[in-house]
């Protein structure tokens, strides 16, 4: 399958552990990009990057929150001591090229964290 | 924070029935404009991109137009069918960061239009 892999479909975390989850473009694909969905609101933007470097991150919470994108292997998001507002469904999308015109974005089924 | 509208929330229409809905966007600094079709317990997935100022694309039974003056995009289908079942989705990228020298960064998403065909 050489659509964009998140894992794991599923998370359950109690509230001040660690959520980890994981994202692999598409073949190809060296840029990524996280979105965040809560309940009841549309998608938002996280954070943009491409390999080893963090383009844009303005949409993610300052404290708590962070993510990577190594040489080798899928990309981060990593959220620390969740709380219960951090339940939401988070999708990893990726894009070919950078071009505004010619370069949609592809996306995973997402990860949906629940916080208890 | 860009202001990306869709209108309307939600649509139920018979098999059969030919719908549209819209896509309200910022008229200034107009690059590009993404249509995305959600079907439930699964990912989004691009339709069209238009760029054009008149521009209609089309795929299949759908097809969108594009008014960059007046910041509006319309979606159509024709001949709705119960797999036409989705919420769809436009997108506006971020011309801030456009113009700091980047290109495709961050996409304003509208809360979607969630279309139900009945058969």
């Amino acid at each position: 399958n050489a659509g964009v892999m998140q894992n794991p479909r599923h998370l359950v975390r109690r509230r001040g552990q660690e959520a980890r989850l994981r994202c692999s473009p598409m073949k190809g694909h060296s840029h990524v990009y996280w979105y965040r969905q809560l309940p009841e609101e549309g998608l938002k933007f996280m954070v943009y990057l491409q390999k080893e470097n963090i383009i844009d991150e303005s949409g993610m919470p300052k404290e708590r929150f962070s993510a990577e994108f190594p040489k080798e292997g899928p990309s981060i998001l990593r959220i620390q001591q969740v709380v219960r507002g951090d339940s939401a469904a988070y999708f990893c999308a990726s894009s070919l090229g950078t071009d505004v015109y010619n370069s949609p974005l592809h996306f995973g089924n997402g990860t949906r964290l629940t916080v208890t | 924070i860009l202001n990306v509208e869709q209108s309307p929330q939600s649509l139920h229409v018979q098999e059969g029935d030919s719908t549209n809905f819209t896509c309200s966007f910022p008229s200034s600094n107009f690059y590009a404009l993404h249509w995305y079709r959600w079907e439930t317990a699964k990912s989004p997935e691009a339709l069209f991109v238009m760029t054009l100022n008149g521009d209609e694309k089309k795929k299949g039974r759908i097809s969108a137009t594009l008014n960059t003056k007046e910041g509006y995009s319309y979606l159509y289908i024709k001949g709705s069918q119960p797999e036409d079942s989705a919420t769809y989705l436009c997108a506006f990228p971020n011309t801030t960061f456009f113009d700091r020298g980047s290109t495709l960064g961050r996409l304003y998403f509208g809360r979607g239009t969630q279309l139900t065909v009945w058969p």
